[in-house]
């Protein structure tokens, strides 16, 4: 079955740079793009960016351009997520999710939260 | 970017009542709209798509309708795993947005 593991919780100071993982599985890697998607405690969902696992090409919400680098390994099918810079307002929960076509999210992982301590 | 106005934001209802929860896009996006059912701690589950396509294992009590810029999402018999938080999403075009969500808790 399609699967998305996400890395544990991490707690890191203001200023300093978070790289999460997304391990996939049960499905062909290369044929899906994958999103990330954040929550800030007690809010909705804000959309960060994508890539592309065939090509890796990427793409990032504007509010975030220059701070979000989205990478992927063929080898292991993980998707990172590297976000620098963070400041407090970036405390949140991080998603990973499947696009199974046209931004429609059929897959999610199970989330990572990231605490930012000033 | 397209925005979602979703209303109301928090909705207090019995096991068994009918609830119906809006969301209004700023320009039409046609059927290209995607509802999801969140629940604390967990990660939003989709559940219907194209405004109106039930997902698979989704209960028959779900439905979404509309086009254009005004969706609605029903629930005809709450029951008590439906009490959740509940997103929409436009599909339309890039980027991906969110409406701001319909919290659904226990009266």
């Amino acid at each position: 079955q399609v699967q998305l593991v996400q890395s544990g919780t991490e707690v890191k100071e203001s200023g300093a740079s978070v790289k999460l993982s997304c391990k996939t599985s049960g499905y062909i890697f290369t044929t899906y793009s994958v999103h990330w998607v954040r929550q800030a405690p007690g809010q909705g969902l804000e959309w960060m960016g994508l890539i592309s696992p065939s090509d890796g090409s990427r793409s990032n919400a504007q509010n975030l351009q220059g701070r979000v680098t989205l990478t992927r390994d063929l080898s292991s099918t993980t998707v990172y997520m590297e976000l620098s810079s963070l400041r407090s307002e970036d405390t949140a929960m991080y998603f990973c999710a499947r696009d199974f076509g046209n931004y429609i999210f059929d897959n999610w992982g199970q989330g990572t939260l990231v605490t930012v301590s000033s | 970017d397209i925005q979602l106005t979703q209303s109301p934001s928090f909705l207090s209802a019995s096991v068994g009542d009918r609830v119906t929860m809006t969301c209004r896009a700023s320009q039409g996006i046609s059927l290209y709209l995607a509802w999801y059912q969140q629940k604390p701690g967990k990660a939003p589950k989709l559940l219907i798509s194209a405004a109106s396509t039930l997902q698979g294992g989704v209960p028959s009590r779900f439905s979404g309708s509309g086009s254009g810029t005004e969706f609605t999402l029903t629930i005809s018999s709450l029951q008590p795993e439906d009490f959740a938080s509940y997103y929409c999403q436009q599909l339309q075009s890039y980027p991906p947005t969110f409406g701001g969500g319909t919290k659904v808790e226990i009266k």
